[in-house]
């Protein structure tokens, strides 16, 4: 069974702290990618990696930046946390190959409150 | 905006009765159609999926019936029970990296 980690299932920080979102997969997947879910908007991709120390900015990566410096991990870092940035993050992961049928699989989230 | 579009945002069901979700996409460079399936909780995890080459697809009680002229697709789950309530999330790709998401249904079966 393909497992995705993450650190944190809830996290509570500062308007403008630093934050550090990490994800960890066992399967040893090419891609890897941070999505933030809000009610009435889905999941929208912030940014994925399809090897390390490689990114691809997604649909929403304003405010946020990535770093993959093992092919199993994958963090998600806010500079400077902002309370519209108050949501639930989730990491996936991806075989890759670049079928568009690669299957994502996704870690359990983290529910993060900017106060 | 949203490139793939979905309704409703909530639906209750009987339990045995008829569960439809329906999504609707812009972008006709899109070639795979999958359907994610999320507990509270949880991840989303992979449901069912779908080709552009078939209209129908079925795995066990969850059908998806796509429709490329109208560029519409549907999930059905038949004989829904209560361990099915969840949300439903439509997606579509044209490449591996890109899945856009639907904005999610909350399905609840009443027993």
């Amino acid at each position: 069974d393909v497992k995705v980690t993450q650190s944190s299932r809830y996290l509570v920080k500062r308007t403008g702290e630093k934050v550090f979102l990490e994800c960890v997969q066992d399967m040893d997947h090419e891609n890897m990618f941070w999505y933030r879910q809000d009610p009435g908007l889905g999941l929208r991709l912030i940014y994925f990696s399809y090897d390390v120390k490689m990114k691809e900015k997604g649909d929403i990566p304003e405010g946020y930046s990535v770093s993959r410096e093992k092919k199993e991990r994958f963090s998600l870092i806010l500079e400077s946390a902002s309370t519209n940035q108050t949501s639930m993050y989730l990491c996936a992961s991806s075989s890759g190959g670049g079928a568009s049928t690669d299957t994502q699989y996704f870690g359990p989230g983290t529910r993060l409150t900017v106060l | 905006q949203q490139q793939v579009k979905q309704s409703p945002q909530s639906l209750i069901v009987q339990k045995g009765g008829i569960s439809i979700i329906n999504c609707a996409y812009e972008n006709t460079a899109f070639d795979y159609f999958p359907w994610y399936q999320q507990f509270p909780g949880k991840g989303p995890a992979l449901l069912i999926a779908i080709r552009p080459d078939v209209s129908e697809k079925k795995e066990g009680r969850f059908t998806i019936s796509f429709n490329k002229s109208a560029k519409q697709f549907s999930l059905h789950i038949m004989d829904s029970q209560p361990g099915d309530s969840a949300t439903y999330f439509c997606a579509a790709s044209k490449r591996v990296y890109k899945l856009s998401f639907g904005a999610g249904t909350t399905v609840t079966v009443r027993a």
